[in-house]
């Protein structure tokens, strides 16, 4: 059973680095067989892509790609998150989960989730 | 604004059926395959359905999927309380470069 788990600091200061990591148990980061996407969502709303990681290629959502980057550690099976000069806008629960390629285009199974709060 | 257009909300009786709608375009839902994801309350989305009517194991018949162009529709049966949660489509889009999701129905049981 692949099981995702989000850490990280919930609270972040505006105009900051945002630095989230995904551990991932059950499969292996480094085998190729899948993506591993980060995902978000402001309270009481909906969900939106941030980027996905195979380790040797990355995608990111193109309205965020200026402020992101994901990276595999895969000595930690764990891929990370960095959104760079944060602002309120970017509070928001953020998710990891396995997924996803044009041929499998679904997100399973996801992290439980973690709250980043943006303020000072 | 999603590119992927839902009803905010549905709702029917215990027992009664639903149907959440889907919309988009040639870019999203008409050349790539649909998934739905199921969120209660206060936890994190859950695979539904993928490839437009396919059920994850565990994932009980009553839930069912289907496509038709450029929508698709979550249907459930047999509606229960623990049913009550927010479902969202999502799919690629070609057009964006980038995976995109509805912005979710809310479905009560009355």
């Amino acid at each position: 059973q692949v099981q995702l788990q989000e850490s990280g600091p919930g609270l972040v200061e505006p105009s900051q680095t945002l630095s989230l990591s995904c551990t991932v148990a059950g499969d292996s980061i480094s085998s190729g067989n899948y993506y591993w996407s980060w995902i978000r969502q402001p309270a009481g709303k909906g969900l939106e892509w941030i980027g996905r990681t195979s380790g040797s290629a990355t995608y990111y959502n193109s309205s965020l790609k200026s402020r992101v980057s994901i990276s595999v550690d895969t000595s930690k099976n764990q891929f990370s998150l960095k959104l760079s000069s944060v602002t309120a806008a970017d509070t928001a629960v953020y998710y990891c989960a396995r997924g996803f390629t044009l041929a499998r285009n679904w997100f399973d199974p996801w992290g439980q989730g973690t709250l980043v709060t943006v303020s000072s | 604004q999603s590119v992927l257009t839902q009803p905010p909300s549905v709702s029917a009786a215990p027992g009664q059926q639903v149907a959440i709608s889907c919309s988009g375009s040639s870019s999203n839902i008409e050349n790539n395959h649909v998934s739905w994801y199921q969120q209660l309350p206060g936890t994190a989305p859950k695979l539904l359905i993928y490839e437009d009517n396919k059920r994850p194991s565990g994932i009980p018949d009553r839930f069912s999927g289907s496509k038709s162009g450029t929508s698709a529709t979550l249907g459930i049966t047999g509606l229960q309380t623990g049913d009550e949660a927010d479902y969202y489509c999502g799919t690629w889009d070609s057009s964006l470069n980038s995976y995109v999701f509805g912005a979710g129905t809310k479905v009560t049981v009355l």
